[in-house]
């Protein structure tokens, strides 16, 4: 079993639509998650970054994170087109420090 | 401009063909990591390096090795590369590491990505 698992997708969907991305993890050592976006032929970039429970919100971006189930979702509200991207959860725990373990990443796909 | 630069961004080499993977940093950042991205995989650490001339082992390392003589390069070499090294390579990099949960988020900086085939 993989350590964080996220759907690869792809997921289409038209634009304005609500977007759901989530991933799992097992270990409940996991402090810290992130979401990067990686458009195509690009580097992952930092979207959002939560620590521990709770919500987390920047603009049309909402990230949420549940430890007691071990489950993390980023929600995009009023998609766009220019959303078209990877989306890649990772995680790490503290005392690593900058080791991240990311999810395979899903494919969104917002349609004009 | 803040960036992590990395050449070549495409190449095709034959079995057993030495190569190298050169990145290079101009933040001044302490870490640096390389990174494959596969299908289904996600990104999957090969090596790191804390500061210069300190370098430790990812998840992944067989085939490869790092050097860390300077601050801002980290090259990634395949001595010997076999196909199934054949894949999407990301240098990454950020400040240094810190057991303190003030410190800022860590945030990795990735190159645009150098892909390879190995034939």
């Amino acid at each position: 079993q993989k350590e964080v698992e996220q759907d690869p997708g792809p997921l289409s969907v038209p634009e304005g639509a609500i977007v759901s991305l989530n991933c799992t993890y097992s270990n409940s050592a996991f402090q810290y998650f992130m979401w990067y976006r990686q458009y195509s032929r690009k580097g992952p970039e930092l979207l959002m970054y939560t620590y521990s429970s709770g919500n987390k919100e920047d603009g049309r971006f909402t990230a949420q994170v549940d430890k007691s189930s071990k489950y993390i979702s980023l929600f995009i509200r009023d998609s766009q087109p220019s959303d078209s991207a990877t989306y890649l959860c990772a995680m790490k725990i503290w005392e690593y420090g900058n080791k991240l373990v990311f999810g395979a990443g899903t494919i969104l796909r917002v349609k004009s | 401009e803040a960036q992590v630069t990395q050449n070549p961004r495409y190449l095709i080499t034959v079995t057993g063909k030495k190569l190298t993977v050169t990145c290079s940093q101009n933040m001044n950042h302490e870490y640096m990591s390389w990174y494959r991205q596969d299908p289904g995989l996600g990104l999957r650490q090969i090596y790191y390096s804390m500061n210069v001339e300190v370098t430790d082992k990812g998840d992944v390392p067989e085939g490869y090795k790092v050097s860390r003589k300077e601050k801002r390069n980290f090259p990634l070499i395949l001595e010997s590369p076999s196909p199934n090294q054949t894949s999407l390579y990301f240098c990454a990099s950020s400040h240094g590491t810190s057991g303190r949960a003030n410190r800022d988020t860590g945030e990795l900086f990735f190159g645009e990505g150098s892909r390879l085939t190995v034939l």
